[in-house]
């Protein structure tokens, strides 16, 4: 059960903009802890797609969005692509845990 | 460019040992932490620790805490991670993922199979 819940699957058509959902705790999103998001492709190392809630490092496109609102964090990906077909991770500090944790992880399909 | 090259693949038994290692370049090494995180077969990713290369001190997740050691070298620029009293669950891939906050630069990765 991970500190940070995220739906397991998401799925959208080439064009469309779907959301992904970060769910926490006043002891991290709450607390007003930064959220990261990585991409991660099949059998590669997860890659950094949105820091500090909203931010994007350079090279990634502006299709990919972060927010955030109360206990929660979303990403956003607009005009979706075939090439975004990949599992996506939330994570931030806890405060009660004293470390790091991961949302368990959502797995976008381009239908 | 920043570079973070891991050792390689591992296979051990249960109750051994695994000391996985991560060589760091293109940057000033002692600026940024060093964070491991690693990876079970069809899994998410799993938090295991930091390191501050700069004076070495290290937090490690609280379901590790008695098996798992962070060390690193700062003459070569190398992080270090073992993992004590292996069992079949450790079975994974591990990556060590430099960190300014957020986890910036990430190293291939080291798969490391636990069996008997």
């Amino acid at each position: 059960q991970s500190v940070l819940t995220q739906p397991p699957s998401v799925s959208g058509a080439p064009g469309q903009r779907v959301t992904i959902s970060c769910t926490g705790s006043s002891s991290n999103i709450g607390a007003g802890l930064d959220v990261h998001w990585y991409q991660q492709l099949p059998r590669t190392a997860p890659k950094l797609l949105i820091h500090g809630t909203t931010n994007r490092p350079s090279g990634v496109p502006d299709r990919f969005s972060g927010s955030k609102s109360g206990t929660s964090a979303s990403l956003a990906i607009s005009g979706l692509q075939a090439e975004d077909e990949a599992n996506y991770y939330c994570h931030s500090y806890d405060s009660s845990l004293s470390g790091w944790v991961f949302g368990g992880g959502t797995k976008l399909t381009v239908l | 460019q920043v570079h973070l090259v891991q050792s390689g693949a591992e296979m051990k038994k249960p109750g051994a040992s695994v000391k996985v290692s991560c060589k760091t370049s293109g940057y000033t090494f002692t600026n940024y932490y060093m964070h491991w995180v690693r990876q079970a077969p069809g899994q998410g990713l799993e938090w295991m620790g930091i390191i501050n290369p700069s004076g070495g001190s290290t937090n490690y997740a609280q379901k590790l805490r008695d098996r798992v050691t962070m060390t690193r070298d700062t003459s070569t620029s190398t992080v270090y991670m073992e993992l004590n009293s292996l069992k079949s669950e450790d079975t994974a891939v591990y990556y060590c993922a430099r960190s300014y906050d957020y986890l910036d630069v990430w190293g291939q990765g080291t798969p490391v199979t636990v069996s008997s």
